[in-house]
Parts: C-alpha cells; sequence; structure tokens
C-alpha cells in the first residue's frame, strides 16, 4: 500500500495564497491516480472539494484550485479567507482501493 | 438533496461484531459508487472500503487493514448501505464515514474497548 504525504502544517496570510501538496511513495502522482482533496473542520464531517486532479464541485470555492506540480498533487488556495482555515486531505487511487493523505492542517493568520 | 446518515456505531469489545448502517436519500445507492472512511480519535482520514456501482460491477475493494474481518452490501429496497465488522480491534475505534455521490453523512461512533 501506498504511502501518502501531505505537509503537516502550512500558515498562510489572510488574502494570501498557498499550495498544499500530495505526494506517493510509489512515484509520481499522475492524473490516473484520480487525485481528490477534501476540507475538514473542527467537529464536522469532511467535505468533498475537488475530484479528478483538478474538476471542482457546485459548492466549491471558487478560490481553490487542483493541479499537477513537480510528480505530486497540488490544492492552491487564492486569496485565503478565515474561513478557510481547516485540515485538508488528499485521496489517491492506489491498486484496486485509495488511500489518504495524512493530511495539512492550514492556519489562515 | 443528497442526504447520508449513518447509525449503528457503539461499544464493542474486542473480537466482538457490529453492523453499520447508511441510509441514503436523493439518489439510489445501487448506481453509485460507495465508500466508507473512518477516523480514528485525534487521526486522519483513513480510506475502509467501497463497493462500485452495479452497472460497474458492485466490486468490492478494502483497505489491507481490515480486508477479511469488514464486508460491504447494499439493500436495494431500502436504499441503504451496510459495513459489516468482525473480529474487532482496538484500533477499529473511531467515527465511520458514509461517502457517496460526493456527500459525507454525519457519521458514527464506533469504541472497542474491554
Amino acid at each position: 500500500q501506498a504511502v501518502v504525504t501531505q505537509e503537516p502544517s502550512l500558515t498562510v496570510s489572510p488574502g494570501g495564497t498557498v499550495t498544499l501538496t500530495c505526494g506517493s511513495s510509489t512515484g509520481a502522482v499522475t492524473s490516473g491516480h484520480y487525485p481528490s482533496w477534501f476540507q475538514q473542520k473542527p467537529g464536522q464531517a469532511p467535505r468533498s472539494l475537488v475530484y479528478g486532479t483538478n474538476n471542482k464541485y457546485s459548492w466549491t470555492p471558487a478560490r481553490f484550485s487542483g493541479s499537477l506540480l513537480g510528480g505530486k498533487a497540488a490544492l492552491t488556495l487564492s486569496g485565503a479567507q478565515p474561513e478557510d482555515e481547516a485540515d485538508y486531505y488528499c485521496l489517491v487511487s492506489d491498486g484496486g482501493g485509495r488511500v489518504f493523505g495524512g493530511g495539512t492542517t492550514l492556519t489562515v493568520l | 438533496e443528497v442526504q447520508l446518515v449513518e447509525s449503528g456505531g457503539g461499544l464493542v469489545k474486542p473480537g466482538g461484531s457490529l453492523r453499520l448502517s447508511c441510509a441514503a436519500s436523493g439518489f439510489t445507492v445501487s448506481n453509485a459508487w460507495m465508500t466508507w472512511v473512518r477516523q480514528a480519535p485525534g487521526k486522519g482520514l483513513e480510506w475502509v472500503g467501497r463497493i462500485k456501482s452495479n452497472t460497474d460491477g458492485g466490486t468490492i475493494d478494502f483497505a489491507a487493514p481490515v480486508r477479511g474481518r469488514f464486508t460491504i452490501s447494499r439493500h436495494d429496497s431500502s436504499n441503504t448501505l451496510f459495513l459489516q465488522m468482525d473480529s474487532l480491534i482496538t484500533e477499529d475505534t473511531g467515527v465511520y464515514y458514509c461517502v457517496g455521490k460526493d456527500s459525507w453523512g454525519q457519521g458514527t461512533l464506533v469504541t472497542v474497548s474491554s
């Protein structure tokens, strides 16, 4: 089973831009790994943000975008808002199943 | 509107069994890929297992830690997904979420302890 790595924590200033990344122990993350991103705020269930590398849902704020960057999946937040402070998880395909990254705690400060 | 409501969590002794339910509305469970995800207290998300839609063969896959102990099934008439958990160990403790049509339930807490 692949080990999926994310930055444990990141800080961004209000209005600033930050990129979260998602790497795999098995090699480069590609679109074939169908990377997805989820947001979880304290005490709440997670919420789906991005699927299939860079596809957003109707409820995903426009300031979030997904991509592939240097062999990793990436989630970029442009114009951070206080309400974006949360844990973010990526999910990638691995064989017949899927694996979550360890999560990134994003602080807006 | 898609809605998922999990139930069936509780306290169980190591070696015991528990069956979780996920009642769905707003879509048909048999036509969707349905996933179970868990979260141990204070920890990150862990992918547990998934059943594909009938049109995609209904294949079931599990993460290594639960393979052989957990099973997934559906009850089409009640539009409900199940997670049967047997031979439970303390490491299975956590909140279990049902995910379908990109929506998440609120979760149900499973505690495995003697």
